[in-house]
């Protein structure tokens, strides 16, 4: 079965700092790839996805993320964040080919200090 | 269009009795998930249904039961509640066409057993 992997629990920045957030998923072949986050006290809404085409995935509010399809990675990048962007992220991966069930990370808990 | 809403929105519960959380979508969408997320574990699949009149196990699906019997609703029932079973349910819905994984969901139900 697919499972995800999120590398930090937990990430402090200071404003303007570059963010990466690593995410690495079990199962090869074909995949559909998510992140999401979730603000403080709000529910989760989709931040961006990868479906096929153009590895490199650009999503709201300057993120985007890169698939390497040889390193079973999806991890998520913002060039400058922003104290709004303080919040939990989730990888989550479609539970094999076909599959319409997703599998979450663990999540990572970003703070950003202004 | 309201998405995906969900009833209560808290909710506290003396260990031994029962509820029930309804989810309900206005997207036409086929997938009906229940989630439970507990801090540092991630969203871990409770049940799910592919379409009305149908429900599946997830990965978590002990002490819960569930009911599609419209295809805008999703019910998950807790029998006899335990504290293990403190924590934030979340409902989610998708559309059946292949290759379009993305998930919707709804604020959450914030549910706590004494």
């Amino acid at each position: 079965a697919q499972s995800v992997s999120q590398h930090n629990h937990h990430v402090i920045l200071s404003e303007a700092a570059s963010l990466e957030l690593g995410c690495n998923y079990s199962y090869g072949g074909t995949v559909n790839l998510f992140w999401y986050v979730q603000y403080p006290g709000q529910h989760l809404q989709l931040l961006l996805k990868y479906f096929s085409g153009d590895p490199l995935v650009k999503g709201i509010k300057g993120f985007e993320a890169e698939f390497i399809k040889s390193k079973f990675s999806f991890n998520l990048r913002k060039p400058s964040v922003q104290w709004s962007d303080t919040a939990e992220y989730f990888c989550a991966v479609n539970d094999g080919p076909g599959g319409n069930k997703l599998v979450f990370g663990a999540g990572t808990i970003l703070r950003v200090k202004s | 269009n309201a998405g995906v809403t969900q009833t209560p929105k808290f909710r506290v519960l003396k260990t031994g009795q029962s509820m029930t959380l309804l989810c309900a979508q206005d997207m036409n969408h086929e997938y009906m998930y229940w989630y439970r997320q507990d801090p540092g574990m991630g969203l871990r699949l409770i049940h799910y249904s592919v379409g009305e009149g149908t429900t599946a196990k997830g990965e978590v699906p002990d002490g819960y039961n569930v009911s599609r019997l419209k295809k805008q609703n999703f019910l998950l029932g807790l029998e006899s509640a335990a504290p293990s079973q403190t924590s934030v349910y979340f409902c989610a819905s998708s559309s059946h066409r292949v290759g379009d994984y993305e998930q919707y969901f709804g604020p959450g139900t914030r549910l706590t057993v004494t």
